[in-house]
């Protein structure tokens, strides 16, 4: 069944360590979104790819990393260089650049 | 500069009572606005989508108003439920065209 797949659910991670978050989706989507989200404010967009092997800087993108080598996946790393990682993390994707997107569930990261 | 801007920040609402949720927005240029659903710890859902031609959409209990004229929009929700409760979001596009500006939310709580 198609859908956008986000794992895992929650993450914890150590000061200093890097953290890969997953995305995939099975929609035949090209475009692909990472926002991350924080209580009061609007989604805000980390890192965003219209294709393949290609991906955009979105309004956050310090401290992050994102690949895009598969048309359905697109993980998004968040460094040791991002002073705040704490968030809920959302995926989406959307037929192409602007068009109607879909989410994931989310990954709530949290640093011990 | 592009920005959408959502009111209330939250409202409690008794089960079987309307209510109306209200989108204020100063995207450019304009060419749709989406409501989603997000309930919490999950991803959003989108409920209706409507773009400037429209000035209302029906989803079921849901009804959207756009009013191109003073950039308002609202989303009305009729005989609610407590599966209403939930943040929703409204959303415009970025300039480019290839992204989102996202509200920063309506928090429903619908309460027996």
């Amino acid at each position: 069944d198609g859908g956008i797949t986000q794992s895992p659910k929650y993450l914890f991670r150590k000061e200093g360590q890097n953290v890969t978050l997953s995305c995939e989706q099975n929609l035949n989507h090209d475009a692909m979104y990472w926002y991350r989200q924080d209580p009061g404010q609007g989604l805000r967009l980390i890192y965003y790819s219209q294709i393949v092997n290609d991906f955009q800087k979105g309004d956050i993108a310090e401290g992050y990393s994102v690949s895009r080598e598969k048309k359905e996946s697109f993980p998004l790393t968040v460094t040791s260089a991002q002073k705040n990682p704490t968030a809920f993390y959302l995926c989406a994707s959307s037929i192409t650049a602007g068009t109607e997107a879909f989410f994931g569930q989310g990954t709530r990261l949290t640093v011990v | 500069k592009n920005q959408v801007e959502q009111s209330p920040q939250s409202l409690i609402i008794l089960e079987g009572k309307n209510c109306t949720l209200q989108c204020n927005y100063t995207v450019s240029p304009f060419s749709n606005l989406r409501w989603y659903k997000q309930d919490t710890g999950r991803g959003p859902v989108s409920l209706t989508i409507m773009t400037f031609s429209e000035n209302t959409k029906s989803n079921g209990r849901y009804t959207a108003t756009l009013d191109a004229d003073t950039k308002q929009s609202s989303l009305h929700i009729t005989a609610s439920q407590l599966s209403d409760s939930a943040s929703y979001i409204c959303v415009g596009p970025k300039g480019d065209g290839q992204n989102f500006v996202f509200g920063p939310g309506t928090r429903l709580s619908v309460l027996p």
